[in-house]
């Protein structure tokens, strides 16, 4: 069965803090795919990343960095020197390669609000 | 134009109005999706297009149902809902990349509100 688990179900820290997302997954599949989106309180989901399974680099765009480690089924979420604009719930989500068709469908976690405070 | 644009944002019915959500996006992606977000819930898939075509329907209640005029406009058509039905509903679509992913691009959401 394919799981995404975000255990921390609401954040607080003061600006510039930097604050860590969790995000651990299930899956059978050897081939699948990671993301990261942000929702304001707007509504609209926004992509931040996408990780391939099988590579294992970590990514930093910004204040903004991932931690991708297959040996624990995470996909952890750094924010570095947050600041009051990054309030929002943000959602980790599993896809696998379906073969013949990959549909795309995406499986998330229950997110989690991060409130950064001036 | 890397924007999908649902229409309204906002919509209010009562359980024996018949109305329209619309989606449309004009990215050239072959994928477009459907899903309802219930507040401080994720979101939760209801339907997916892939060229036109239906490819899956996430046993969604009849009351809703999605059509796909062409490969940029998805609608979503409502009809003798429940209040449970009220929820945040959302667009997106998508195109697989170099790495074979599908990254979905979302619209704003269409408020809906059943009374």
């Amino acid at each position: 069965a394919q799981k995404v688990t975000q255990a921390q179900t609401e954040i607080s820290v003061v600006e510039k803090e930097d604050v860590t997302l969790d995000c651990v997954y299930e899956t059978r599949d050897t081939t699948y795919y990671l993301f990261w989106y942000k929702q304001p309180p707007s509504g609209e989901l926004v992509f931040l990343i996408r990780r391939n399974s099988f590579d294992e680099q970590n990514e930093i765009s910004g204040r903004y960095s991932w931690n991708f480690q297959k040996s624990t089924s995470s996909f952890n979420f750094t924010i570095t020197a947050s600041q009051v604009v990054d309030s929002a719930v943000y959602f980790c989500a599993l896809s696998e390669a379906e073969i013949p068709s990959n549909t795309g469908k995406l499986i998330f976690g229950q997110g989690t609000t991060l409130q950064v405070k001036p | 134009d890397t924007e999908v644009t649902q229409t309204p944002k906002h919509l209010v019915m009562g359980m024996t109005n018949k109305k329209s959500l619309k989606c449309e996006q004009h990215m050239g992606h072959r994928a477009m999706y459907w899903y309802k977000q219930k507040a401080k819930k994720p979101p939760e898939l209801m339907f997916v297009y892939s060229y036109e075509k239906l490819s899956i329907n996430e046993s969604v209640p009849s009351r809703f149902s999605p059509e796909c005029p062409n490969s940029s406009l998805l609608n979503l058509h409502l009809h003798a809902l429940q209040p449970e039905d009220s929820a945040l509903y959302l667009c997106a679509s998508s195109q697989e990349d170099s790495s074979g992913a599908n990254v979905l691009t979302f619209g704003a959401g269409s408020r809906l509100t059943v009374l």
